[in-house]
């Protein structure tokens, strides 16, 4: 099976950055994914990592260390818009697992 | 890019009564779709994998003869909630691989493109 631990809430100031961790522990790694998901719609694609590193695309950026079981999500230059819930996906073998959710409020 | 179509979008039933929900992958054919259930700010829960032309693997605690799932086509997969509980109140999500995205844009063909979503509220 998996864990995937990620913290409930997290409130930031527009303009600044923050930092999402997610920890996972899984048997077959094969990529870990971060979706954004505003309330009452669909997660939409952000990030996905597979290899050890940092992925940058834009004001999001996501760090993945297999051996640590542990990835982040780093956003900048946050903008109200921002305010959403920020998942954390794991694959295995056989399918994909959703943390809980990370929920975003950013204030002005 | 990919598009997920749910439909309905919202639908309302009585208790006791029966709901489908349909969803399609518009534009890439789908061998596996996904549908997952989640309750107010809680996070996805996948409930089952659909296979088309076979049956669908089910996760643990799901009914498989209260969730009833039928993937007759490549671009075709829908869930029906028969009699349906207030408890059944919720939103459901599917979603659906593309795997002609492999190494497209640096995205693997794991990707899951999810559908709007269909809210369900049984009264």
């Amino acid at each position: 099976g998996q864990n995937i631990d990620q913290p409930t809430e997290m409130t930031a100031t527009e303009g600044a950055i923050v930092q999402i961790n997610c920890t996972y522990q899984t048997s077959g790694f094969n990529g870990l994914f971060w979706y954004q998901q505003h309330a009452g719609e669909a997660p939409t694609f952000l990030s996905y990592n597979v290899l050890d590193g940092l992925e940058e695309k834009g004001r999001f950026s996501s760090f993945l260390s297999r051996s640590k079981g542990y990835s982040y999500l780093l956003l900048k230059e946050l903008q109200m818009k921002d305010s959403a819930s920020y998942l954390c996906a794991v694959r295995d073998r056989r399918d994909m697992r959703f943390g809980a959710g990370t929920r975003l409020t950013v204030k002005p | 890019g990919a598009v997920v179509s749910q439909h309905p979008s919202r639908v309302i039933c009585k208790s006791g009564t029966s709901v489908k929900i349909e969803c399609r992958s518009l534009d890439f054919q789908a061998t596996t779709m996904f549908w997952y259930r989640q309750f107010p700010k809680q996070s996805l829960m996948l409930m089952a994998t659909s296979n088309e032309g076979s049956k669908a693997t089910y996760e643990q605690g799901v009914e498989k003869d209260k969730f009833l799932i039928n993937h007759a086509s490549l671009t075709l997969s829908t869930l029906t909630v028969t009699s349906a509980h207030p408890e059944d109140s919720s939103f459901y999500i599917c979603s659906a691989r593309d795997p002609g995205q492999s190494g497209l844009a640096g995205k693997s063909s794991y990707e899951q493109y999810f559908g709007p979503g269909t809210r369900l509220t049984v009264t």
